[in-house]
């Protein structure tokens, strides 16, 4: 399973679009890019997951480069709301045996500011 | 998506106890899995429940300690055995998707004085 790198913590303000960005260099040729979102006293809440190039949902988007080894998630127009917790994960549900396992990191503290 | 509930939404136990927690899924679902949340910590996956099949376990976590039952499709049990302050944590269960996403329940929070 590919390790992921993100940024501690991160800090914006209300109307502000946000970029988490992680760092997964070994990541496998079948490996998939899976974000999820965590508010305090809550389980995790998927968001979006990719393979390459765009994804776009009503959330967010996730924009993969060419050689996948890192993965940008970007929240259009912040707002307090979207203070949680963002976990990037990597995957490949095939090779765990017909299911994704889930490995955790540390994620990325996003707080947003009025 | 999944909605997903768990009982108790959280406890206090003493020690040398054990508490069950119960997962429900409102449908069936094969893959069911157990994190646990420490204080200020990320998740870790403590086991994956198949209906019919015994859960597997990942390394550092046993059986005895954490016997997990898989009865149907929609529901799971977690028993957290023999408590310390150690296991005081946030259990979650979650469930996988069509596309392999995941859908979390919205934990049980164990204090273990």
């Amino acid at each position: 399973l590919a390790k992921t790198t993100q940024p501690i913590s991160m800090d914006s303000y209300e109307g502000q679009e946000v970029n988490i960005t992680c760092s997964h260099n070994n990541i496998a040729t079948n490996d998939y890019i899976t974000w999820y979102q965590q508010f305090p006293s809550q389980g995790p809440r998927f968001i979006i997951q990719g393979y390459k190039t765009k994804v776009t949902n009503e959330v967010a988007s996730l924009f993969i480069p060419a050689d996948r080894k890192s993965s940008t998630l970007s929240l259009p127009r912040v707002s307090l709301s979207d203070t949680a917790v963002y976990y990037c994960l990597v995957g490949d549900p095939l090779f765990s045996g017909g299911y994704n396992k889930l490995i955790f990191g540390a994620g990325t503290r996003l707080a947003v500011h009025p | 998506s999944a909605v997903i509930s768990q009982k108790p939404s959280r406890d206090i136990c003493q020690r040398g106890t054990s508490l069950t927690i119960q997962c429900q899924v409102d449908s069936q679902v094969t893959m069911m899995f157990w994190y646990r949340q420490q204080p200020g910590q990320s998740l870790t996956l403590i086991a994956t429940a198949n209906q019919g099949s015994e859960a597997t376990y990942e390394s550092g976590f046993v059986i005895d300690k954490f016997p997990i039952s898989r009865p149907n499709l929609t529901f799971s049990t977690l028993t957290v055995s023999n408590m310390s302050p150690e296991d005081s944590s946030i259990y979650l269960c979650s469930v996988e998707g069509s596309s392999y996403e995941q859908y979390f329940g919205p934990g049980t929070r164990l204090t273990v004085t």
